[in-house]
């Protein structure tokens, strides 16, 4: 069955890195994209990018613009999400989620990552 | 940007019940929506894509409505696997959540 397998939880430390991967089985990986979506603690939820697993052409969040880089590496099936300057309002848990290309859905998600910023 | 603007952000109901959400967009966006479910602790799950078609899998109980600025997400008979928190979702903007809880 197609389904998204992400890392563990990180705990970093404010103006830390996060390098979060998401490994995609049960489909053809090149064939989708995945886009990026976190969740603080209680609140909703926010896209932050998407990544063609195709080309491995990039639309991020506005927000997010030079803090984050979203990558794939075909031969692993597995995407990943860097994000930099971390700070304590990036506690959150991070989610990857097939993308069929536009943005229109997203099924299956992965099953999240606690990213947690602390000093 | 389009915003989404979810109604109403909580209810309580009970087993049996006919549920109705609605999900406003500041703008036109013909049927392109989307709706999750999520449960506590859970990813969110896709029940309904492209405003009313549901998902492979999802009980026929869950029906999805309305093109161009107003959508509804309906259960039609609430069961206790519905309790759970429902985003509306368009292109990259998610609506603010409905929690669904037991009356």
């Amino acid at each position: 069955q197609v389904q998204l397998v992400q890392s563990g939880a990180e705990v970093k430390k404010p103006g830390a890195s996060v390098k979060v991967s998401c490994k995609a089985s049960g489909y053809t990986f090149t064939s989708y994209g995945i886009s990026w979506v976190r969740q603080a603690p209680g609140q909703g939820l926010e896209w932050m990018g998407w990544i063609s697993a195709y080309n491995g052409n990039t639309n991020y969040a506005q927000k997010l613009q030079g803090r984050v880089t979203m990558t794939t590496d075909t031969s692993t099936s597995t995407a990943y999400m860097e994000l930099r300057s971390l700070r304590s309002d990036d506690t959150a848990v991070y989610y990857c989620a097939r993308d069929p290309g536009a943005l229109e859905w997203f099924d299956p998600w992965g099953q999240g990552t606690l990213v947690t910023v602390s000093s | 940007a389009i915003q989404l603007t979810q109604s109403p952000s909580s209810l309580s109901a009970s087993v049996g019940d006919r549920v109705t959400i609605t999900c406003r967009a500041s703008q036109g966006i013909s049927s392109a929506l989307a709706w999750y479910q999520q449960k506590p602790g859970k990813a969110p799950k896709l029940l309904i894509y492209d405003a009313s078609s549901l998902e492979s899998g999802v009980p026929s109980r869950f029906s999805g409505s309305g093109s161009g600025t107003d959508f509804t997400l309906t259960i039609s008979s609430l069961q206790p696997e519905d309790f759970a928190t429902y985003y509306c979702q368009q292109l990259i903007t998610f609506g603010p959540g409905t929690k669904v809880d037991i009356k």
